[in-house]
């Protein structure tokens, strides 16, 4: 079964616009973590931020914020200003506690193209 | 700290050749992952091991592929008798085994067989 569902392939943004990327996630361990990478082109995975199943507040990383919604199971991802560099494909990802390998699965990604 | 080292960075090979790749993890991380991306897709797990322990492996690891970590420094991902549908981008993370903690990705290495 999927655990990470991202709906949007690819996105549009005009720079210095904020940008929302979705990420709904499943699982019935009580205890996790979600991430977001970016890819740029060149390959290479770049952690962005993290959220805990516990945490009460929404992560906050620079221009990078999520959007956590533990009832609807959702971690969406807003970057605010959105800069030329921020072209690039996004990954939301899970780490469920009670699986000791501390893994990541990966969502399908979402292509971000910022316009100016 | 040096980050995650991979290489070679590109291969390309013709079908039914061997090929392996290196990783060299962060030096005080215990956990090193291999994952396999294709085009336009996200990572997809192979396998991980703690120190020098391979301790899982995915359903995606056929009998051809196998994985070492001798010593629990570096990795080598090996591959026989390639196919076409092998290549993909192959990443190399670690980590220190943290719940909270992040996986630090190489920069991959890209195979094309032909």
């Amino acid at each position: 079964a999927q655990k990470i569902t991202q709906t949007q392939p690819g996105m549009f943004v005009q720079e210095k616009e904020a940008v929302t990327l979705d990420c709904t996630y499943d699982t019935s361990d009580p205890s996790y973590g979600l991430f977001w990478y970016k890819q740029p082109s060149s390959g290479e995975m770049i952690f962005l931020i993290y959220q805990g199943s516990y945490d009460q507040q929404n992560a906050t990383e620079g221009r990078y914020s999520l959007n956590f919604q533990k009832a609807r199971k959702s971690a969406n991802l807003v970057i605010s200003a959105s800069q030329l560099g921020d072209s690039a494909m996004y990954f939301c990802a899970m780490r469920e506690a009670r699986s000791n390998d501390y893994k990541l699965s990966f969502g399908a990604g979402t292509t971000v193209t910022v316009r100016a | 700290d040096t980050g995650v080292s991979q290489n070679p960075r590109h291969k390309i090979t013709k079908r039914g050749q061997n090929v392996t790749f290196r990783c060299d993890p962060i030096s005080e991380h215990n956990r090193l992952y291999w994952y396999r991306q294709t085009l336009g897709q996200g990572p997809e797990f192979l396998t991980y091991f703690q120190n020098e322990a391979q301790l899982e492996k995915s359903r995606l690891l056929s009998d051809r592929f196998s994985a070492e970590r001798p010593k629990g420094s570096f990795s080598t991902l090996e591959i026989q008798r390639t196919e076409q549908g092998d290549s993909a981008m192959y990443l190399c993370a670690s980590s220190k085994g943290q719940l909270t903690g992040e996986l630090f990705f190489g920069e991959g290495s890209r195979l094309t067989v032909l």
